[in-house]
C-alpha cells in the first residue's frame, strides 16, 4: 500500500536533538492523523487533522509538535525526546466524515538514546 | 477501566480450525467498532466494519456485534498459518464524525499452527 508513504522508516536520535517524522498521502483524503504505538500498550491516536487545521490534540506533550501544511502533508516535530519516546509512530490518512477506513502508513521506527 | 479491552493472548489454534477473537468496549454510546490485522513490522489494515448488532460475514471472516453487552468478536474460519498476526479491536470515539478517531484495545496475538 503507498496511498500513505511515511519517511524516515527508522529514525534513531538522541535526546538533544531535532528531528521530524514525515506523511504523505495520495488517497484525496481531508483528514490526516498521527498515532503512537508503543510496546504492550493499544494504538493511541495524538493529533487529529481536518482540512489541514487542528482538530485533536490528545494531551500530547509539547516535545511533540505537528504541522499540517496542506491536506496531503503532515509532520512531526521532536525535540528533547525521552527514552520513553521511543515507539512506531503511524501517520494516517481518511475522509473526514464519509466511508469506514482510514490508512496507515508503515509507520517510523524512533529510538531515543 | 480500559475503554477497549482484549485479551493480548497468544491464542493458538491449529489450521483449519475456528479462531474466535474478543473485545470489550466500556462506552455504551459507541456506535462504528472494527477490526484490524497487524502483522509483525507492518502497519494495521483494516479487516472487517460492523456497527449493526448482529453477524456480519466477509468470507472467511464473520464480525459479531452486542451492544448490549457492550461486546464484539472476530470469528476465523479455517484458519491458516498466513493469518498469524496481532488482531486489533477499534471503536470510533462517541460523537466523533471523524472517520479516523478510533480507540483500540492493546491486540491478540493469533498464532495458526501448521
Amino acid at each position: 500500500e503507498t496511498g500513505v508513504t511515511q519517511t524516515p522508516r527508522h529514525l534513531v536520535m538522541g535526546m538533544t536533538n531535532k528531528k521530524s517524522l514525515k506523511c504523505e498521502q495520495h488517497l484525496g483524503h481531508n483528514a490526516m492523523y498521527w498515532y503512537k504505538q508503543s510496546a504492550k500498550k493499544p494504538l493511541e491516536l495524538m493529533f487529529v487533522y481536518n482540512f489541514k487545521e487542528q482538530t485533536e490534540n490528545n494531551s500530547v506533550p509539547s516535545r511533540f509538535s505537528p504541522e499540517c501544511p496542506n491536506s496531503s502533508h503532515l509532520f512531526l516535530h521532536l525535540h528533547t525526546l525521552q527514552p520513553e519516546d521511543s515507539a512506531l509512530y503511524l501517520c494516517a490518512s481518511s475522509q473526514v466524515s464519509s466511508g469506514n477506513t482510514i490508512y496507515f502508513g508503515e509507520g517510523s521506527w524512533l529510538t531515543v538514546v | 477501566q480500559k475503554e477497549v479491552e482484549q485479551n493480548s493472548g497468544p491464542l493458538s489454534v491449529p489450521e483449519g480450525a475456528i479462531a474466535s477473537l474478543n473485545c470489550t468496549y466500556s462506552d455504551r454510546g459507541s456506535q462504528s467498532f472494527f477490526w484490524y490485522r497487524q502483522y509483525s513490522g507492518k502497519s494495521p489494515e483494516l479487516i472487517m466494519f460492523i456497527y449493526s448488532n448482529g453477524d456480519k460475514e466477509d468470507g472467511r471472516f464473520t464480525a459479531q456485534l452486542n451492544k448490549a453487552s457492550q461486546y464484539v468478536s472476530l470469528l476465523i474460519r479455517d484458519s491458516q498459518p498466513s493469518d498469524s498476526a496481532t488482531y486489533l479491536c477499534a471503536v470510533r470515539k462517541t460523537g466523533s464524525s471523524n472517520t479516523g478517531k478510533l480507540i483500540f484495545g492493546q491486540g491478540t496475538t493469533l498464532q495458526v499452527k501448521p
